[in-house]
């Protein structure tokens, strides 16, 4: 079955430390993986997913298959990060459901 | 830059009730879908719906509730007879292909 795994629920760090957060999965074909991100009274909206291999507001996300895993990192995190991140799976494109992990709430501190 | 809107944003039923909560998706979008969030809980599956049909649910997604297609543009979710249990962030989501373009949620609260 699938499963995205989010180990953290709260990450606290301050203005200009690396973040990192972690996300495992477990699929058993060639997943497509995403990070979505909710800010305070937002909607929930892409961040960005595994095969545009891009940055987004600093963010990336390297998929690692041998470790299934998608963590996303920021070298220098900015207070207007401050957000809910869930970690996301679909089995493809073409409208196959997307499954989510339980989130981490990321914390940018003054 | 096209969103998906959801009415109404907070809806308070009694235990028992009909409850209907309605979408508009993306005007261009084929795959449509259903999610929903328990406070402090994750964002879990309803249902996927496409070419007017469902096309995968989850446990959750009993024969209490059901979705519809009505017209061109709106996309329901009907739950039939509210328990408290049901009290929960509603998402409804959609896309051409990938990725999820998301609505703000109807806040359902059954007493």
């Amino acid at each position: 079955a699938q499963r995205v795994t989010q180990p953290e629920k709260l990450l606290s760090v301050f203005k200009g430390a690396p973040v990192e957060l972690k996300c495992n999965y477990s699929y058993s074909g060639s997943p497509e993986l995403f990070w979505y991100v909710q800010y305070s009274r937002q909607r929930l909206q892409l961040l960005l997913r595994h095969i545009s291999r891009e940055s987004i507001k600093g963010f990336t996300a390297d998929l690692n298959k041998g470790e299934t895993s998608f963590h996303l990192k920021k070298p220098f995190a900015q207070e207007e990060d401050s957000a809910m991140y869930y970690c996301a799976l679909s089995e493809g494109t073409g409208g196959f459901k997307t499954i989510f992990g339980a989130g981490t709430r990321l914390f940018v501190k003054a | 830059e096209p969103e998906v809107t959801q009415t109404p944003s907070h809806q308070v039923t009694q235990m028992g009730q009909e409850v209907i909560l309605r979408c508009v998706p993306i005007s261009n979008h084929l795959y449509f879908y259903w999610y929903r969030q328990i406070l402090g809980q994750k964002v879990e599956f309803l249902v996927s719906f496409y070419n007017n049909e469902i096309s995968e649910k989850s446990e959750i997604f009993d024969d209490q509730f059901s979705v519809e297609r009505p017209d061109g543009s709106n996309f329901t979710l009907k739950i039939r007879s509210t328990k408290l249990e049901d009290s929960a962030m509603y998402f409804c989501a959609s896309t051409l292909n990938s990725p999820l373009h998301f609505g703000n949620g109807t806040r359902l609260t059954v007493t």
